[in-house]
């Protein structure tokens, strides 16, 4: 069974630019989590997704937005991207409540 | 808001010590999640903890949830190689978040 998936592995944009990045959970979860990891610190919870409606919301300025497909998976999308914002994206799985399950991560660079 | 607080950030031993960690918060948690985190991938989940007091052993893992419920701490035994990575606690919010300790990274060296 594949774990989460999410891609790209590696992106670089420069300042001002949007950025889309995407998820594909665990087959069967319905439930999906986005964290943002600068280096050095652990993981900052964004959204929490479920059935397509947002469950949660970290402590994130509006340019950050995401959305789940009727399949489960999800979009995040950052607008206006700043130096900031260079960090590991990681999406999470899980059942509606339980373990989550991390994908690789996107590593996003800002110029 | 609220924030774990792990030590020591980093250890350095020798393969075939014990290691003990630790994560505080100044907040009541109902769980305590260990993860591992190697380099280019995401967290792995260790061990999970759902009572205050709970000891749980995974291999040569042990967590404890702290009878405060404010404080967790994971030992590992006889390190080898394959434990380097930064360990993370986290904890889970009944809105489906979870907050992230900073980690502390293991070396170990053979």
């Amino acid at each position: 069974d594949a774990g989460v998936t999410q891609s790209p592995t590696h992106l670089i944009k420069t300042r001002g630019q949007h950025v889309t990045l995407r998820c594909s959970p665990i087959s069967g979860h319905k439930s999906v989590s986005w964290y943002q990891q600068v280096l050095g610190q652990g993981p900052q919870f964004i959204f929490q997704y479920y059935e397509k409606e947002e469950r949660g919301r970290g402590n994130f300025p509006d340019r950050f937005s995401a959305r789940q497909f009727p399949n489960y998976s999800s979009e995040l999308n950052v607008n206006a991207l700043l130096l900031g914002d260079s960090a590991l994206y990681l999406c999470a799985s899980s059942l509606e409540v339980g373990e989550q399950f991390f994908g690789p991560g996107t590593r996003l660079t800002v110029l | 808001g609220q924030q774990l607080n792990q030590s020591p950030q980093s250890m350095f031993i020798q393969e075939g010590e014990d290691v003990s960690m630790n994560c505080t918060s100044s907040s009541i948690f109902n769980t305590w999640l260990w993860y591992k985190q190697d380099p280019g991938e995401g967290p792995v989940l260790l061990i999970a903890l759902y009572k205050a007091g709970e000891l749980t052993s995974n291999g040569r893992l042990t967590a404890q949830f702290g009878i405060t419920r404010k404080d967790s701490f994971l030992n590992i035994s006889a390190s080898i190689p394959s434990d380097v990575g930064i360990y993370f606690c986290a904890s889970n919010t009944n809105a489906g978040k979870s907050t992230f300790g900073d980690g502390t990274t293991l070396t170990v060296k053979p």
